[in-house]
């Protein structure tokens, strides 16, 4: 059964680097991996995408390996302003073509 | 400078009333998505609108409808809401949807209640 899987919460500190994995074991062979962050009563709001190797823009990187079963969204010194839910995205291709959002992760920033 | 607009935010009706959500975005993007996001659990879609075509998922209840009028607008109709269909339901634009999985813009959603 095709799943995409991140582990349900994690916590951090101002200033640590974070890193949350999300588990993506049946990705559509030509699609990319989107990571959005979305707060309470808010709607996502996209962070980033990849499709191999490693992406990186303003406010995060994004690292995929070869097997692209997994990537990793990497935080670099948070704040508590990134106290949120992260949730990747991906195509997952079973019988059909199905966007699938992750289970989200759940971070908590402490000051 | 909203890009993508839910109106209304809050929404009440009543079991099996019919009830219609909408959505407008500013983008001009040619793919519009209904999800349904229920209380900590991942948005999960229902359709989506590539320009005037409408792409249903499998599992998505034939209490869903959604129409097109136009590139700026989309609605939502729920025909008989029961009390499992009380959720957070999202809005999003992409300018494509090409293999690729194109970033999407979200609205801020519209809450629904059934009483």
């Amino acid at each position: 059964l095709a799943k995409t899987t991140q582990p349900i919460s994690m916590d951090s500190y101002e200033g640590q680097e974070v890193n949350i994995t999300c588990s993506h074991n049946n990705i559509a062979t030509n699609d990319y991996i989107t990571w959005y962050q979305q707060f309470p009563s808010q709607g996502p709001r996209f962070i980033i995408q990849g499709y191999k190797t490693k992406v990186t823009n303003e406010v995060a990187s994004l690292f995929i390996p070869a097997d692209r079963k997994s990537s990793t969204l990497s935080l670099p010194r948070v704040s508590l302003s990134d106290t949120a839910v992260y949730y990747c995205l991906v195509g997952e291709k079973d019988s059909s073509y199905k966007l699938i959002f992750g289970s989200g992760t759940r971070l908590l920033v402490r000051p | 400078d909203a890009m993508v607009i839910q109106n209304p935010r809050y929404q009440v009706t009543q079991f099996g009333k019919p009830v219609t959500l909408s959505c407008s975005q500013t983008l001009n993007h040619n793919v519009m998505y209904w999800y349904q996001q229920k209380s900590s659990q991942a948005p999960k879609l229902l359709f989506h609108y590539y320009d005037k075509d409408f792409n249903n998922e499998a599992d998505t209840p034939d209490n869903f409808q959604s129409r097109r009028p136009n590139t700026s607008f989309c609605f939502l109709d729920i025909r008989s809401p029961g009390l499992g269909d009380a959720a957070m339901y999202l809005c999003a634009t992409s300018r494509d949807r090409s293999r690729g999985n194109q970033p999407q813009h979200f609205g801020d959603g519209t809450r629904l209640s059934i009483l």
